[in-house]
């Protein structure tokens, strides 16, 4: 089955500096990537998500990039506030399927 | 965005007792849910795949018989966890897809305490 890594595990950044978290999937037959943040005590909220047949995708001070022949995406994060603090889960997605394997997730820490 | 509902948002039970938590996506159809379990710092592993009007296909690893999941419409899906132990202790968490855009949407979590 699909298998979802994901790094790093804690990232501190300087407030206003960017943010990169990497992941990579093993089946290449996955073809949706989704991105989630999860606060602490709450629901994990989509963030931005990536399909197969793109490249890139941006959605104001976040980013994400797919590159299907490595099985690689990434999650950039640019002018990081204080509110960005949270952890972050890669996912991969078989449409077939449609279950969702999530990576480890990224404690993303905001510095003052 | 979606809503999707679950309850209760926290539990405490015996061992030995059944508790059932529900899943109610409030504004779309869903055909398909999910369940899975978080424990503290760590993700989400996914349990079973609820499908509407059919049998949940469960992970490897997990018991069916211990899990019990029922979609009995396009609009609810329940997780029994049938004679908990404290090993059951955990957080549950329930997502709903939207079969129109095909994303998919989580509930709050249940925060299941067994003593």
């Amino acid at each position: 089955g699909e298998n979802v890594e994901q790094h790093p595990s804690t990232l501190s950044v300087q407030e206003g500096d960017s943010a990169v978290i990497k992941c990579t999937y093993s089946d290449s037959a996955s073809n949706y990537f989704p991105w989630y943040k999860q606060e602490l005590g709450k629901r994990p909220q989509l963030i931005i998500d990536i399909r197969s047949n793109v490249g890139e995708k941006k959605d104001q001070r976040i980013a994400v990039t797919l590159n299907k022949t490595a099985k690689h995406f990434s999650l950039h994060i640019t002018e990081t506030q204080p509110e960005d603090s949270a952890v972050y889960f890669c996912a991969a997605s078989l449409n077939r399927d449609d279950k969702i394997i999530f990576g480890k997730g990224t404690r993303l820490h905001i510095l003052p | 965005g979606a809503v999707v509902s679950q309850h209760p948002s926290w539990v405490i039970c015996k061992s030995g007792t059944s508790v059932k938590i529900e899943c109610r996506s409030l504004d779309f159809q869903a055909t398909t849910m999910f369940w899975y379990r978080q424990f503290p710092k760590q993700s989400l592993m996914l349990m079973a795949t609820s499908n509407e009007g059919s049998k949940a296909t469960y992970e490897q690893g997990v018991e069916k018989d211990k899990f019990l999941i029922n979609h009995a419409s396009l609009t609810l899906s329940t997780l029994t966890v049938t004679s908990a132990h404290p090993e059951d202790s955990s957080f549950y968490i329930c997502s709903a897809r939207d079969s129109g855009i095909n994303i998919q949407y989580f509930g709050a979590g249940t925060r299941l305490s067994v003593l």
